[in-house]
């Protein structure tokens, strides 16, 4: 069946680093990739998404780019903040419409 | 404002003694799924609806049980709760419009529940 992997974590980084999120996945055919972001204490959101092979989806200064090639996902940002620090889920939605979801990966920012 | 709402946001409880946690949307969503989220297993699917009167099970069912008497509530049913349902669960909902593949999924504020 489809799954995700994700990077395991959590990834602990100063404010102001790069940010790489490794996320790839397997399914049949071309599934729509999701990212979502849980805050402490709080439900998922959905960060950002792309929906066909190339697409680069972007919200809050994140960006990931759907690669078929590699089939990888990851999420990325060039200058992280304390705020950032949050658990982050890439997904997919397979042909049943259903999400498929990674183990999630725990950011820890310091300042 | 649009949004998912759980309650009870937390509860302990002892085995073997029935609950039920509700949870409702204000969004007109066809679909509406119940999560349980356990340190290192990520979200994993308990049952899902998609409209009222049809609900499925999800990749852990067992010891759960789910109604869709209405299009807003989704209530989660534990008639024996026992110690290893003790986690965090979500609630979610989406809309299933002729797009629907890539609706955005709300998810509520979450419910911790422990079982003693």
């Amino acid at each position: 069946g489809d799954s995700v992997t994700q990077m395991e974590g959590p990834v602990t980084l100063s404010e102001e680093a790069f940010l790489t999120i490794n996320c790839t996945y397997t399914a049949t055919g071309y599934p729509s990739l999701f990212w979502y972001v849980q805050y402490p204490g709080e439900g998922l959101q959905l960060l950002l998404k792309a929906t066909k092979a190339d697409d680069k989806g972007s919200n809050k200064g994140f960006e990931a780019t759907y690669r078929k090639e590699t089939t990888s996902f990851h999420l990325e940002k060039g200058s992280v903040q304390v705020s950032d620090s949050a658990v982050y889920f890439c997904a997919l939605m397979d042909s049943n419409y259903q999400l498929i979801w990674g183990a999630g990966t725990k950011l820890i920012i310091k300042p | 404002e649009a949004q998912v709402t759980q309650n009870p946001r937390y509860l302990i409880t002892v085995t073997g003694k029935k609950l039920t946690v509700t949870c409702s949307q204000n969004m007109n969503h066809e679909y509406m799924s119940w999560y349980r989220q356990d340190p290192g297993l990520g979200l994993r699917q308990i049952y899902y609806s998609m409209n009222v009167e049809v609900t499925d099970k999800g990749d852990v069912p067992e010891g759960y049980k789910v109604s869709r008497k209405e299009k807003r509530n989704f209530p989660l049913i534990l008639e024996s709760p026992s110690p290893n349902q003790t986690s965090l669960y979500f609630c979610a909902s989406r809309s299933l419009s002729t797009s629907g593949r890539y609706n955005e999924q709300f998810f509520g504020p979450g419910t911790r529940l422990t079982v003693l």
